[in-house]
């Protein structure tokens, strides 16, 4: 079946940087974009960009671009989103979520990832 | 001014129908927009239940009852998940998106209580 597995949780203090990483199984990693959405503690989704496998394409929401990178290894069907210049306000939960190319059909989530920001 | 709008919470009884609304922007027409439909329960990501774009192009998620429905009210330049024959399992946050200017965008989410 497909799944996507997660890194666990992590601190960070503010100013570092983090890299979550997303593993993939049970399908062709390249054939599905890879999205990343966090979510804070009693707070909405958030989208943060995509990343194709296959092509590398990526594309990030505006308010994250310079501060966020989306990669991939598909020797190990995983995907990676790191995020530098942490503040308090990234403290959320993170999700990766693959979706068929050009469509929102996010159809399988990984478990997220807590990303604490603190002193 | 948010590009989705949807109301913050909303209750209704057991058996009963509730219509969330997902609000597009002045200035962002529905007419052609796919919206799609999150169901996020406590502690768990959220699950895709369903796209619509018209009566002839719409999509239901792998086992979503279709007790789950997709439409759009033009007139109110907004999208709506219908829940009829509601049942205590659907108390959970809802989500529209649509993809707009590049970007995936997401509402702020409807808490639907049932009681």
């Amino acid at each position: 079946q497909v799944q996507l597995v997660q890194s666990g949780a992590e601190v960070k203090k503010p100013g570092a940087s983090v890299k979550v990483s997303c593993k993939a199984s049970g399908y062709t990693f390249t054939s599905y974009d890879i999205n990343w959405v966090r979510q804070a503690t009693g707070q909405g989704l958030e989208w943060m960009g995509w990343m194709n496998p296959n092509s590398y394409n990526v594309g990030y929401a505006q308010k994250f671009q310079g501060r966020v990178t989306m990669t991939r290894d598909p020797s190990i069907s995983t995907a990676y989103m790191e995020l530098s210049s942490l503040t308090s306000e990234d403290t959320a939960v993170y999700y990766c979520a693959r979706n068929i190319v050009n469509s929102g059909w996010f159809d399988s989530w990984g478990q997220g990832t807590l990303i604490t920001v603190s002193s | 001014q948010a590009v989705l709008t949807q109301p913050s919470s909303l209750s209704a009884s057991p058996g009963a129908s509730a219509s969330l609304t997902c609000t597009l922007r002045s200035g962002i027409n529905i007419g052609t927009y796919n919206i799609y439909w999150f169901q996020q329960k406590p502690g768990s990501p959220p699950q895709c239940l369903l796209r619509y774009r018209s009566d002839s192009d719409k999509q239901q998620g792998s086992g979503v009852p279709s007790r789950f429905s997709g439409s759009k009210d033009a007139s109110a330049n907004a999208g709506i998940l219908l829940i009829s024959g509601l049942q205590s399992d659907d108390e959970a946050d809802y989500y529209c998106m649509i993809w707009h200017n590049s970007a995936w965008v997401f509402g702020g989410g409807t808490k639907l209580t049932v009681l």
